[in-house]
């Protein structure tokens, strides 16, 4: 099924553990965004990739770090995670840069860090 | 600068009764406006949108929107609510030509038998 494919749904990490959150979009979008959802927050955007060989930083980049692979893969990095970090992470997609075009979401990245 | 508030965090109707969460925003300029759906532990989905044609947007599931440009404002109804309407929603607002969306902190929608 065409569509956003984040990995891993769940992981736990230990305070200072490095990871990487995958995503992958079959949908050809140019645009590709990481948001992370904490309660009574809403989603707040942290790294986004207009187009392939380029990103932005967001709202909440700090401890964060993305690459855009190409053009179907966008992924987050957190190089040395902290409790604070402990959130959903939904990775989306877009047809094009501007305010036209709604996202496609992934399922979410359930991450805890202890 | 752009902003969307939800006005409410928690909405609770009788099925079969009618549904109105209220959304209100803030932009420089000619706004996209958005409603989205997630379910329990499931991502979101896209219920409808407004890009600068007809004010008033129809969406998946009965949902509709209307834009009210002198009141800022894009609140979602829906004449009957189903218990599968559950779910917490999502306003964002995207000034037009600019790469960031920027969501409201969310409403729960609850039905009860």
């Amino acid at each position: 099924n065409a569509g956003v494919t984040q990995t891993p749904k769940f992981q736990v990490l230990k305070t200072g553990q490095s990871m990487t959150l995958q995503c992958a979009q079959d949908m050809n979008h140019n645009s590709m965004y990481w948001y992370r959802q904490d309660p009574g927050m809403g989603l707040r955007l942290i790294y986004y990739s207009a187009s392939e060989g380029t990103t932005d930083k967001g709202e909440v980049p700090n401890g964060y770090n993305v690459s855009r692979l190409n053009k179907r893969e966008f992924s987050l990095r957190l190089e040395s995670a902290a409790p604070s970090q402990t959130s959903v992470y939904f990775c989306a997609s877009s047809e094009g840069q501007t305010g036209n075009y709604g996202y496609t979401f992934g399922s979410g990245t359930r991450l805890t860090v202890v | 600068a752009q902003s969307v508030t939800q006005l409410d965090s928690h909405v609770s109707v009788s099925e079969g009764t009618p549904v109105l969460l209220r959304c209100n925003y803030s932009s420089s300029y000619s706004p996209s406006l958005f409603w989205y759906v997630q379910h329990p532990n499931k991502g979101l989905q896209l219920l409808l949108k407004y890009t600068s044609a007809a004010t008033l947007v129809k969406g998946i599931n009965g949902f509709e929107a209307e834009f009210k440009k002198s009141e800022t404002s894009f609140h979602l109804t829906k004449p009957s609510a189903h218990m599968s309407d559950a779910a917490e929603y999502f306003c964002v607002v995207n000034q037009y030509n600019f790469n960031k969306f920027y969501f409201g902190s969310g409403t729960k929608l609850n039905v009860k038998p």
